[in-house]
Parts: C-alpha cells; sequence; structure tokens
C-alpha cells in the first residue's frame, strides 16, 4: 500500500485485558512512531524505533505499555491489564530516518476500554 | 520546556471569508515546523514544513508563514472541504523528530 496502515481500526477492550495494536509502516521508511491521541487534543509521543531498535520509550504511560518492532518494518503495540484511562486513539507514524523528514500518519486505532 | 500553543481553539468562517490560524512555539533551536490537517476519525495528513524564519509555503487556499515565535496559516476564500483541525508541531530539542504538537484548531467553514 501507499501509506501507513493500522488495524484494529476500532477496538473494545474489557478493564483488565490485552490489547495488541499493528502498523504497517510504508515501505523502506526507516524511524517509526506511536503516539497517542485523547479527544481534542493533539498527539502526543510514545515511542520511536530506528529500524527494529527501540532508541527512545520515554513517552510510554506505564509498564504496561509495550513495543515492538523486530524485523524493522511491522510493529505492534501491546498495553496490559488495560485501564478506562487508556482509551484514546493511537497514531503510527513513519519516516525515511533524516533529522527533517516528514512523518507521515496512518488512520489510527481508536481504543475504547469499558 | 518545549511547548506549542495554537489559537484559536475552534473557528467558524463563512465561505470565501479568509482568516488565520495561529501556532507559537518555545524550543530551543528550531528544526522545523510542521503543519498538519485532520479530519475527524483519520490520521493527521502532511500540509507544510516551514524551516527558517521569513519562510512561505502555499497549497491551494492555504499559506504556511513563520517568524522566530511563531507561525501562521493563512486560509484564503475558503471552502466548506477546508473544514478540519489544523495541528501545528516542532521537532523537541531532545533530538531526531519526536515531535510536540499543539491542541490543534477546529476550522468550520459553513456554506
Amino acid at each position: 500500500g501507499a501509506g501507513v496502515s493500522q488495524s484494529p481500526r476500532y477496538k473494545v477492550a474489557k478493564r483488565g485485558q490485552d490489547v495488541a495494536l499493528r502498523c504497517d509502516p510504508i515501505s523502506g521508511h526507516v524511524s517509526l512512531f506511536w503516539y497517542q491521541q485523547a479527544l481534542g487534543q493533539g498527539p502526543e509521543f510514545l515511542t520511536y524505533f530506528q529500524n527494529e531498535a527501540q532508541l527512545d520509550k520515554s513517552g510510554l504511560p506505564s509498564d504496561r505499555f509495550f513495543a515492538e518492532r523486530p524485523e524493522g518494518s511491522v510493529s505492534t503495540l501491546k498495553i496490559q491489564r488495560t485501564q478506562q484511562e487508556d482509551s484514546a486513539v493511537y497514531l503510527c507514524a513513519s519516516s525515511l530516518g533524516g533529522m527533517k523528514e516528514t512523518q507521515y500518519f496512518g488512520p489510527g486505532t481508536r481504543l475504547l476500554v469499558l | 520546556e518545549d511547548q506549542v500553543t495554537q489559537s484559536p481553539e475552534a473557528l467558524r468562517l463563512q465561505e470565501g471569508e479568509s482568516s488565520s490560524l495561529n501556532c507559537s512555539y518555545t524550543v530551543s533551536g528550531l528544526r522545523g515546523l510542521f503543519w498538519y490537517r485532520q479530519d475527524p476519525g483519520k490520521g493527521p495528513e502532511f500540509l507544510f514544513t516551514l524551516y527558517s524564519a521569513g519562510e512561505e509555503k502555499e497549497k491551494e487556499r492555504l499559506k504556511a508563514t513563520l517568524t522566530k515565535k511563531e507561525s501562521f496559516l493563512h486560509i484564503t476564500a475558503p471552502k466548506p472541504e477546508d473544514s478540519a483541525t489544523y495541528l501545528c508541531a516542532v521537532p523537541t530539542s531532545g533530538g531526531y523528530n519526536k515531535l510536540i504538537f499543539g491542541a490543534g484548531t477546529r476550522l468550520a467553514v459553513h456554506p
């Protein structure tokens, strides 16, 4: 595909369940970012990968959040023991990798924790 | 602390009524300012990148400008299809392209 894809687009989880969100970046993009967007707010940085290396995870809210990109392409964001405050849109973005490269975003996964 | 503030939070325009959106930023050593458009239920769509004060970029009815402390997104003779949330973002001073976003301006253009 031409753009960043994410799945599922919508996820409803019961509090305490584990969820996994998938991101397929643009082919050839070295850098991959995860952001969290609350309703009415701008996206907030969660974590950054360069190829398979997770270089920054400073934005992950707690140790319940875990991200991986084992082969340097597809990435998965996992949230364990979901809480209501985890309800948000999770956005994935990818870029070519240079310091000034534009990040291109996927459509996001809307997570609702009941 | 790196910070991005957008104003107004919401803007309602009549079709054809030109206006400007503001993005003010505080960051050490600006390495670019990005404008995105976001439609409901979709991810942000890239519009422009500006790198230095005085730089301007245009796309259809949109023109983005940059000073040392803020950026403006000028919308000339808007149409209803320009209705969206407009986000601006800057890379943090810590390195690479970890973006800090403003909260956005929700623009509604009515016929």
